[in-house]
């Protein structure tokens, strides 16, 4: 069975610092993963998308992520955080029959 | 990418009442979803709405309590039976992209039971 685990709730970062939000899938097979972004009252974007291409992606508004298969990770990062950026994220794996799976989600806090 | 609209976007109801929600896409598609978002929490599939056919639900959801309607590839509706406060979520819908795992989302319907 497919599922995520985000590894932190919440993550405060200063604007202009490092942004680092961890996840971990597990999967039967070779897994399609996904990072959402839900800002405040708005929809679900897709911020970007591993498919078994490359195992760094790159995602919009600067955010990239890197497939670890020894690691069973999918990490999402960004050099420099925005006050824009400020968001609940979710890390997200396919399931099959079209499915997605969303993990509980990270709060990311941007100070200024 | 698609383009999703909802209806209502938000409404308040009274327990012990029924609310439809409407997902419209601006395309043909053969699948649609819809989630359910407590407060607070992540996105849960409550099924899978397939035309021409009953709907598919996850583990958790009942037909009598969720009941989908689905009569065109454009088209589909989601009704919330017999509301209590613990319904009170954001519903959304959502359709695959083409040729990818990835979905398109709609903005979501804003639910208050009282």
């Amino acid at each position: 069975a497919q599922s995520v685990t985000q590894l932190d709730s919440h993550v405060s970062v200063s604007e202009g610092t490092p942004v680092l939000l961890r996840c971990n899938y597990s999967s039967s097979y070779s897994p399609s993963l996904f990072w959402y972004v839900q800002h405040p009252n708005k929809g679900l974007q897709l911020l970007l998308k591993y498919t078994s291409a490359a195992t760094l992606v790159k995602g919009i508004n600067g955010f990239e992520a890197e497939f670890k298969k020894s690691e069973t990770s999918f990490h999402l990062t960004k050099p420099s955080a925005h006050m824009s950026d400020a968001a609940e994220y979710f890390c997200v794996v396919s399931a099959g029959g079209g499915k997605l799976i969303f993990g509980q989600g990270t709060e990311l806090s941007v100070k200024p | 990418s698609a383009v999703i609209s909802q209806k209502p976007s938000r409404d308040i109801c009274q327990r012990g009442t029924s609310l439809t929600i409407q997902c419209q896409v601006d395309s043909q598609v053969t699948m649609m979803f819809w989630y359910r978002q407590q407060p607070g929490q992540s996105l849960t599939l409550i099924a899978t709405a397939n035309q021409g056919s009953e709907a598919t639900y996850e583990s958790g959801f009942v037909i009598d309590k969720f009941p989908i309607s689905r009569p065109n590839l454009t088209f589909s509706t989601l009704t919330v039976s017999n509301m209590s406060p613990e319904d009170s979520s954001i519903y959304l819908c959502s359709v695959p992209a083409g040729g990818t795992n990835e979905q398109f989302f709609g903005p979501g319907t804003r639910l208050t039971v009282l």
